[in-house]
């Protein structure tokens, strides 16, 4: 299994909603990642996971919580987000150490209403 | 920011001709990758280059590096429709268990048939 699971696709979620996004992969790698991607802009890194601790957090508001349950499952829980959180958001798989290229799910499209 | 910079922003060619994008960075890396996106969708790892190497190939890639002008550049021969996409170059810096791949700016390419 070569690939990077995400779900849901598309999310649509209201202000005062909680939601998660999942993240899920088989190939061993021990180092998690999730970023974030306006439209016509590059992704920005969010949080990174390695050997299921996390590792960076690059300043993201406590509205999102990233949780690593084992080493192939990556949750990103959404809590009073507001309508510029709207975004693709993807989760991305390596081997640890940034020595080798990523993999990169198919990201999940939220709008906030 | 750190952000990478990456020229042109928007690349329009036909079908078989070349097509050369250029990337700048600001800080000493320990790698640097090229990915493709399509529709705003997940992005595709193309090719890593190390800091220690100069050039690399794969089938129509043609990637250049240098360190000394923190640049690099992905050459695509013989162009196809299917090439038509977003295209990223990211990089990796840091100390082991603190890196993350940074992206540029990205570069969107449009084949014509």
């Amino acid at each position: 299994d070569t690939e990077v699971t995400q779900t849901p696709k598309h999310l649509v979620m209201g202000m005062t909603n909680k939601k998660s996004l999942k993240c899920e992969q088989h190939m061993g790698h021990r180092a998690m990642y999730w970023y974030k991607q306006k439209a016509k802009k590059p992704p920005e890194l969010m949080f990174v996971y390695s050997y299921e601790k996390l590792s960076i957090n690059e300043s993201v508001p406590s509205r999102f919580s990233p949780e690593c349950p084992n080493s192939s499952l990556l949750n990103l829980h959404l809590h009073a987000l507001q309508p510029e959180d709207s975004a693709l958001y993807l989760c991305a798989s390596s081997q640890p150490q940034g020595s080798g290229g990523y993999t990169f799910g198919s990201g999940t499209r939220l709008t906030v209403v | 920011s750190q952000q990478g910079e990456e020229d042109p922003q928007a690349l329009s060619i036909q079908e078989g001709e070349n097509a050369t994008m250029n990337c700048s960075y600001k800080t000493s890396i320990n790698n640097l990758q090229w990915y493709r996106q399509n529709s705003g969708r997940g992005l595709v790892h193309l090719i890593l280059i190390r800091s220690n190497e100069r050039e690399k190939h794969s089938g129509r890639l043609r990637v250049t590096l240098d360190t000394s002008k923190k640049s690099s550049s992905l050459l695509i021969t013989a162009s196809r429709a299917a090439d038509t996409a977003s295209y990223f170059c990211a990089y990796s810096a840091g100390d082991t268990g603190r890196r993350a791949l940074t992206f540029g700016s990205g570069t969107r390419l449009q084949v014509q048939p």
